[in-house]
């Protein structure tokens, strides 16, 4: 089944320490996304990847970093996770990154950062 | 990042037609109109996008304007697994740029 795969769906966490969410997808896409979603504010781009080692920020990056090692794999970092980066997160791939392309969004996960 | 206007919510009946209008009159001549859903506890669902002419596809239709000012996205016969959040985008490169969207209650 063609899917984007996130882990964990849930973290709680505390200041300071270090995090990673994992994002994969198994469908060869080229182009993958980071979005944080959180009331009021709607959807908004973090990072975005367009192929294996090509990476740029999107709207909203501090505080984030991410690597594009491997084509299936996106990782979102957070170095120093602080409160106002509890969110609800979701990485989102599509074929080409292109405007007509699909964009498919995994379940998402939910950080809260204490 | 050319804007949309969306309704805050809307409600319909359950297997009635459902028209979610959505107005874009900065749009571009590049800019796609595409649609995505959100149901509850989910991540966005892409429903359709279009260019210039009107497109179906078997979760729904796209109506855009000959102006390509306004569009509006038809629900053929909803359901219940219908309600959800949905989205009217513009869409010129990598980004999707989400607006607030507009709530969609479907009755019983």
């Amino acid at each position: 089944e063609a899917q984007v795969t996130q882990n964990p769906r849930y973290l709680i966490t505390v200041t300071g320490k270090k995090l990673t969410v994992t994002c994969s997808q198994n469908m060869n896409h080229e182009y993958m996304s980071w979005y944080r979603q959180d009331p009021g504010l709607g959807l908004r781009q973090i990072y975005y990847s367009m192929n294996v080692e090509v990476t740029d920020k999107g709207d909203v990056p501090e505080g984030y970093k991410v690597s594009r090692k491997e084509k299936r794999n996106f990782p979102l970092i957070l170095e120093s996770p602080s409160p106002n980066q509890t969110s609800l997160y979701f990485c989102a791939s599509s074929l080409r990154g292109l405007a007509p392309d699909t964009q498919y969004f995994g379940p998402g996960t939910r950080l809260t950062v204490l | 990042d050319a804007k949309t206007t969306q309704p805050n919510s809307m409600e319909s009946n359950e297997e009635e037609p459902v028209h979610l209008p959505c107005n874009h009159s900065t749009i571009s001549g590049t800019d796609y109109i595409h649609w995505y859903r959100q149901l509850p506890s989910q991540g966005p669902e892409y429903v359709i996008h279009g260019l210039t002419s009107n497109v179906n596809n078997r979760m729904a239709s796209l109506a855009i304007a000959e102006d390509r000012k306004s569009s509006t996205l038809i629900l053929h016969r909803a359901t219940l697994r219908d309600a959800a959040v949905y989205y009217c985008i513009l869409r010129f490169q990598q980004k999707l740029v989400f607006g607030q969207g507009t709530r969609l209650t479907i009755n019983p």
